[in-house]
């Protein structure tokens, strides 16, 4: 079965800490992507990547950056941790401009 | 640029009943669409895909979305609610081809509650 594993379910991290969230698919996927989610707001794109070490940005990028240095791993920084970057965080992976998007179970982050 | 509303970020359904969640979506090249669900504490699962063949689709656990070009619109519907279908749901869309990579653009979800 398709799995798309996020290293944490629940994180609590202080302002300004430097925070790791990571993401690990076993489907050889090409892309894999980065949202966050809020309530009355959906998901929004962060950033995403379409190959090894390849990466965009999406529609919310400022606060964020993206390492992908092997292609089942896929992790996003938060360089100096705010309040306002308190929320769900979900990775997603996908085929090549297929569409179908399989997520992990997401990572409620809290920055106290 | 693409976009997707919902519209009711809540709705509110008697178990048998008919469920309709609506989605409106603007996209300036011919897009896919989708429905997404979302069970509590979980990720999000496909229910459907529309990628231009035919324009009424059948998804998983009994749902179906009508694509209507001339609406914008890409509405879900169910004959008959079932307590397992109480879930929050999303609209997104792609574009189709080029260099999108398959990033989808969600709405900001409906959330299903059926009640006994």
């Amino acid at each position: 079965d398709v799995k798309v594993t996020q290293s944490s379910r629940y994180l609590v991290k202080r302002t300004g800490e430097k925070v790791f969230l990571e993401c690990v698919q076993d489907m050889d996927h090409e892309n894999m992507f980065w949202y966050r989610q809020d309530p009355g707001l959906g998901l929004r794109l962060i950033y995403f990547s379409y190959d090894v070490k390849m990466k965009e940005k999406g529609d919310i990028p400022e606060g964020y950056s993206v390492s992908r240095e092997k292609k089942e791993r896929f992790s996003l920084i938060l360089e100096s941790a705010s309040t306002n970057q308190t929320s769900m965080y979900l990775c997603a992976s996908s085929y090549a401009d297929h569409g179908k998007l399989f997520f992990g179970s997401g990572t409620q982050l809290s920055v106290l | 640029a693409q976009s997707v509303t919902q519209l009711g970020s809540h709705v509110s359904v008697s178990e048998g009943a008919l469920v309709l969640l609506r989605c409106n979506y603007s996209s300036s090249v011919p897009p896919y669409l989708f429905w997404y669900v979302q069970y509590p504490n979980q990720g999000l699962q496909l229910l459907l895909k529309y990628t231009s063949a035919a324009t009424l689709v059948k998804g998983i656990n009994g749902f179906e979305a009508e694509f209507k070009k001339s609406e914008t619109s890409f509405h879900l519907t169910k004959p008959s609610a079932h307590m397992s279908d109480a879930a929050e749901y999303f609209c997104a869309v792609s574009e189709a081809g080029g260099t999108s990579y398959g990033k989808l653009t969600f709405g900001q979800g409906t959330i299903l509650t059926v009640h006994p």
